[in-house]
């Protein structure tokens, strides 16, 4: 039972136009919801998060919806550039076990065409 | 990839071949974890370590052993590799605190490939 969906696995958009990719959960007790980005051949890197108790985040060109009763987010990057070119994986966290454990989506594939 | 260490790179495995994947780190965090990556499924949990001497199991634990001798260290051992652990694999670690989280930083990752 996958608790977090990516259910776009590619997209493709124009420099300089927003890019949006998007998330859907289905567990309630999911605290933190986080975005990683990941180029080839390299680990995933962090980009942005959201409180479950927070509707929106903002960091520079990427801000992160949550809509807490669709149990949906969102990320959007405006403006897309080509160096945004990335799988992008949608995270949710809990705690548990003494540690905050994560569990990944099947991620997006952005192309930003220049 | 600062801050967290993956040896080797590469591996390619005979079917029943044994292998440990090291991870180290130099920040000093208390949680490590390693994480399979496959074609089309995201970063699954294998293990992680909530402090030095302690490990537990996370989604897809089987056909792994973990070691957590030190702080700095969390090894990955296959015991008796098999094709299904084909796989990349990450180690991360518990990092700073941004945005009222604790971001998980990663390694760069081992690509193993069992025949």
């Amino acid at each position: 039972d996958q608790q977090v969906k990516q259910n776009s696995p590619s997209l493709s958009v124009q420099e300089g136009r927003i890019s949006i990719l998007n998330c859907d959960y289905t567990n309630s007790m999911f605290d933190y919801f986080l975005w990683y980005k990941k180029y080839p051949a390299e680990g995933p890197t962090f980009l942005i998060s959201i409180s479950s108790i927070k509707d929106k985040n903002e960091d520079g060109r990427f801000t992160v919806f949550l809509n807490k009763s669709a149990k949906h987010l969102s990320l959007h990057i405006v403006p897309s550039q080509p160096g945004d070119s990335a799988v992008y994986f949608c995270a949710a966290s809990h705690f548990q076990g003494g540690s905050e454990k994560l569990v990944f989506g099947k991620g997006t594939k952005l192309t930003v065409n220049p | 990839n600062a801050g967290v260490t993956q040896t080797p790179k590469f591996q390619v495995l005979k079917t029943g071949q044994s292998m440990t994947l090291q991870c180290a780190q130099d920040m000093n965090h208390n949680s490590m974890y390693w994480y399979r990556q496959d074609p089309g499924m995201g970063l699954r949990l294998i293990y992680y370590s909530a402090s030095e001497g302690t490990t537990d199991k996370g989604e897809v634990p089987n056909g792994y052993n973990v070691s957590r001798l030190n702080k700095r260290e969390f090894s990955l051992r296959l015991e008796s590799a098999a094709p299904s652990q084909t796989s990349v694999y990450f180690c991360a670690i518990e990092g700073g605190r941004r945005f009222l989280v604790n971001e998980q930083f990663f390694g760069p990752g081992t690509r193993l490939t069992v025949l």
